[in-house]
């Protein structure tokens, strides 16, 4: 069983469109989660960190439920320039610092 | 300030032969972090620098597969001999020293392997 699961996708939706994103995570030792962002033939950078009361930025909110293991990302108010792939992440360790990737779900936004 | 590096960005070998993966943390963290995407799959940690010592090398595939950080600074990745699974694109990460806590990750643009 993967240890991130995701929807790969691909979503299509125009300007203006709010979109949502899940995934689910396997592995109940996991202790911190994010949503990364990577557009086509770049690295992967962090879009924002995913707790459990709910987090919020601009448009972007990420919610965490532990209960279920289930990771969210809203996005309010889409942009052309909000097309990438979005990856679903999961992080434990020693110092939390091995992360476990989901393989990404795919946004285009057109005008 | 410059972000983590990596060189080279693509490299093309056949099977059998040895490739060395560069990457060139930001400067002043402590925490180096290799990751591997093969095709059509997730990116998968590989191993954890803390400074020189190796924190966490269980992702590691084989032991074709050799991890230095000398002085803790810069870092290479070795795959002796190559073959042809290994293809994929190899990602370092950095971050600063956060005791039991999360810091950031920053990425290098990757290294994009394809043996022959």
């Amino acid at each position: 069983r993967k240890e991130v699961e995701q929807d790969p996708g691909p979503f299509n939706v125009p300007e203006g469109a709010t979109v949502a994103f899940n995934c689910t995570y396997s592995n109940s030792a996991s202790q911190s989660f994010f949503w990364y962002r990577q557009d086509c033939r770049k690295e992967p950078k962090l879009l924002m960190s995913v707790y459990s009361s709910g987090n919020e930025d601009g448009r972007f909110t990420a919610q965490l439920n532990r209960a279920s293991q289930y990771i969210s990302l809203l996005i309010r108010d889409s942009k052309l320039s909000d097309s990438a792939t979005y990856l679903c992440v999961a992080g434990r360790g020693s110092t939390l610092g091995r992360l476990y990737f989901g393989r990404g779900t795919q946004l285009t936004v057109w005008p | 300030e410059a972000g983590v590096t990596q060189f080279p960005s693509h490299s093309v070998i056949e099977k059998g032969q040895t490739v060395t993966l560069r990457c060139d943390p930001i400067s002043g963290h402590d925490n180096l972090y290799w990751y591997r995407r093969v095709m059509g799959k997730e990116i998968k940690f590989l191993l954890h620098f803390v400074k020189e010592s190796k924190q966490d090398e269980s992702g590691m595939p084989n032991n074709r597969f050799l991890a230095e950080r000398t002085g803790g600074t810069y870092s290479t990745l070795k795959v002796q001999p190559a073959e042809l699974e290994d293809s994929g694109v190899y990602f370092c990460a950095s971050s600063k020293t956060g005791g039991l806590y999360y810091n950031e990750q920053f990425f290098g643009p990757g290294t994009r392997l394809t043996v022959l």
